[in-house]
């Protein structure tokens, strides 16, 4: 079992829809978790990035993350299909020895924006 | 654009062979990270570097090695290539002990 589950959709919206993609991870020892775009033939881009619990918000993003139930969620609100990419979950265990940079991924959410 | 540079931007290689990757870190950063991204597959960590060590290793085999240099770019090297090789390395720039990484855009290799 991977030790961070995504569902690789993928997932098709009309332009100005929410988008909602989310994650669940095994291990109550991930602290930090972060939300990646990649668009095709390049390289994952740092969307945002959260502690612990709670809610984060920047601009049309908003990251959620419910460690009772090991559940992290993205949302965008009025979709464009600039958007359209693969987004990626990635989170990391800061009790493990020098975990910085040595991520967890999911395997990935395509999302098509549809004009 | 993040500052991190991959070279080269795409590779074909045959079974086998060995092929070197190139990493040039961002500015001010003293880490690297190199993933092994395969098709519809989300990014697998290979290992890491700060100040020229190894500083910690996924799942993969020997044949899998890197270095780091003096300027903190990076190289990744991958002997006796096989087919299931095929996938987009990418590398990642951050500084110890920062939650943020950069990537570059990735080497995509194609083991035939």
């Amino acid at each position: 079992q991977k030790e961070v589950e995504q569902d690789p959709g993928p997932l098709s919206v009309p332009e100005g829809a929410i988008v909602s993609l989310n994650c669940t991870y095994s291990n109550s020892a991930f602290q930090y978790f972060m939300w990646y775009r990649q668009y095709s033939r390049k390289g994952p881009e740092l969307l945002m990035y959260t502690y612990s619990s709670g809610n984060k918000e920047d601009g049309r993003f908003t990251a959620q993350v419910d460690k009772s139930s090991k559940y992290i969620s993205l949302f965008i609100r009025d979709s464009q299909p600039s958007d359209s990419a693969t987004y990626l979950c990635a989170t990391i265990n800061p009790l493990t020895t020098d975990s910085w940079g040595k991520f967890q991924f999911g395997a990935g959410t395509q999302v098509v924006v549809t004009p | 654009e993040t500052g991190v540079t991959q070279s080269p931007t795409h590779l074909i290689k045959t079974r086998g062979q060995q092929v070197t990757l190139r990493c040039s870190s961002q500015s001010g950063h003293n880490t690297v990270s190199w993933y092994q991204q395969a098709l519809g597959q989300g990014p697998q960590f290979i290992f890491q570097y700060y100040r020229e060590e190894e500083n910690g290793r996924g799942n993969f085999p020997p044949r899998f090695s890197g270095l780091q240099f003096p300027n903190y770019s990076s190289e990744l090297n991958v002997n006796a290539l096989e087919l299931d090789d095929s996938a987009l390395y990418l590398c990642a720039s951050s500084y110890r002990g920062s939650t943020e990484a950069f990537f570059g855009q990735g080497t995509r290799l194609t083991v035939v």
